[in-house]
């Protein structure tokens, strides 16, 4: 059974850093597109960051909200992804979720679509 | 950007009622739109993918249709336990959500 368990979240002050850490079970963790999302109280889900499988080179992506603010990584090895939050401001205040995210193909056209979700953990930054 | 715009924000039904929710993307996607339940600030579930594609598992109740601009998420016949918040999701470029439709069943 697919699992992801996110941890580190709290209360933090603005300006100082957190990591977010997201264990995975069940599955080929390398094989897979990591995500993380974010939903501030009572509003929508909005996307972070994501890191591509190493088979695709890794690659890193970040939303223009927490762009050289937030660095996603992630260790195969121990099948976790981390969220390295700097610089932290009070709208960063909300739950925040990891994901799984594969390919999703229609003929020879393929966008990342992501199926399992953690619980997530609450981060919030207020002085 | 692509802004994904929902429509109803909330809605109010009976049990066995068919209902629908709608999403409107701001440039032509295709059908590259997942739909997703949230109950209670939990983790979203997966309901659709490709716009119409039912993911395993999720009843066949649920269903989608669209294409390009302009996408419906129906539940043919409303049960309680599908008082939840629905979020239509693009993922042709990035990913990004519609504000929600909070479904209470009455």
């Amino acid at each position: 059974e697919v699992g992801l368990v996110e941890s580190g979240g709290g209360l933090e002050q603005p300006g100082r850093s957190l990591r977010l850490s997201c264990e995975a079970s069940g599955f080929t963790f390398g094989d897979y597109t990591v995500s993380w999302f974010r939903q501030a109280p009572g509003k929508g889900l909005e996307w972070v960051s994501s890191i591509r499988s190493k088979a695709y080179g890794g690659t890193k992506e970040y939303a223009a909200s927490v762009k050289d603010r937030f660095i996603i990584s992630r260790d195969d090895s121990k099948n976790f992804a981390y969220l390295h939050m700097n610089s932290l401001k009070t709208e960063d205040t909300a739950k925040y979720f990891c994901s799984r995210g594969y390919f999703d193909y229609i003929g020879g056209s393929y966008r990342t679509l992501f199926d399992y979700w953690g619980q997530g953990t609450l981060v919030t930054v207020s002085s | 950007d692509i802004q994904m715009t929902q429509s109803p924000s909330t809605l109010s039904a009976s049990v066995g009622d068919r209902v629908s929710i709608t999403c409107r993307a701001s440039q032509d996607i295709g059908t590259w739109v997942a739909w997703y339940q949230q109950k209670s600030g939990k983790a979203p579930k997966l309901l659709i993918y490709k716009a119409s594609s039912l993911q395993s598992g999720v009843p066949s109740r649920f269903s989608g249709t669209g294409s390009g601009t302009d996408f419906t998420l129906t539940i043919s016949s409303l049960q309680p336990v599908d008082s939840a918040t629905y979020y239509c999701q693009q993922y042709n470029f990035y990913w990004a959500f519609g504000q929600g439709t909070k479904v209470e069943v009455k």
